[in-house]
């Protein structure tokens, strides 16, 4: 069985302050997304990583993949309220199956 | 372009019954996928279908169970109802089928809980 695990399980934050969320697992993932669930909707798809090594920058927000394909880290730069809500990370190990979905970090930001 | 439909968003059934849980998808995604979310477990894999045909399956009993219409849309059954299968029912839409890197788009989830 292929588990993602992802750290902290929770965080609770003042708003201006900065952030790291990680998502690791034993084996190499073929590609690996982050998705952004707020309370009573569906997780929205933040961003998509192929490649090593890749960082990817949206707005406030950074996506690390790690070299090996077995790590990503989410950071976020002047946390806000905004930012309130359950971070997925989502690994698929081949192409052509179906993501599996590490449990979360909820992250609360205080205003 | 309108979004992925889930009805109904809640609903409460009582041990032993069985619900019904229907998705429209986004209009020209063939693929849907069911996953069931719990605080305990987070988001697991129940199963997929692409074009009428169940393409994969998670790790779930026999008493859940799904299907795809010609038009996309999907139903999934869960029957004889346990406390533990008491969770948020999240149906999510894709152009293509588990192609590893296509976007996954949610519907609110349908709230199923057993009494």
């Amino acid at each position: 069985t292929q588990l993602l695990e992802q750290s902290p399980q929770f965080l609770s934050i003042q708003e201006g302050e900065n952030l790291t969320v990680y998502c690791n697992s034993s084996s190499v993932f073929s590609s690996l997304q982050w998705y952004r669930q707020e309370p009573g909707e569906g997780p929205v798809l933040l961003v998509t990583v192929v490649t090593g090594g890749e960082v990817k920058k949206l707005k406030r927000l950074t996506f690390q993949f790690g070299d090996a394909r077995k790590d990503s880290s989410l950071h976020i730069t002047a946390a806000q309220p905004g930012d309130t809500g359950l971070y997925l990370c989502a690994g698929a190990y081949n192409y052509g199956q179906n993501f599996v979905f590490g449990p979360g970090t909820r992250l609360s930001v205080l205003p | 372009k309108a979004g992925v439909t889930q009805t109904p968003r809640y609903l409460i059934k009582t041990r032993g019954q069985q619900v019904t849980l229907s998705c429209s998808p986004i209009s020209g995604h063939r693929s849907v996928s069911w996953y069931q979310q719990t605080p305990g477990q987070g988001l697991q894999f129940l199963f997929e279908y692409f074009s009428e045909t169940q393409r994969n399956k998670g790790n779930f009993p026999g008493r859940f169970s799904g299907r795809q219409f010609s038009n996309s849309r999907s139903e999934m059954n869960v029957s004889t109802l346990e406390l533990g299968d008491s969770a948020l029912y999240l149906c999510a839409s894709s152009l293509s089928a588990g192609v590893g890197t296509g976007e996954l788009f949610f519907g609110e989830g349908s709230r199923l809980t057993v009494l």
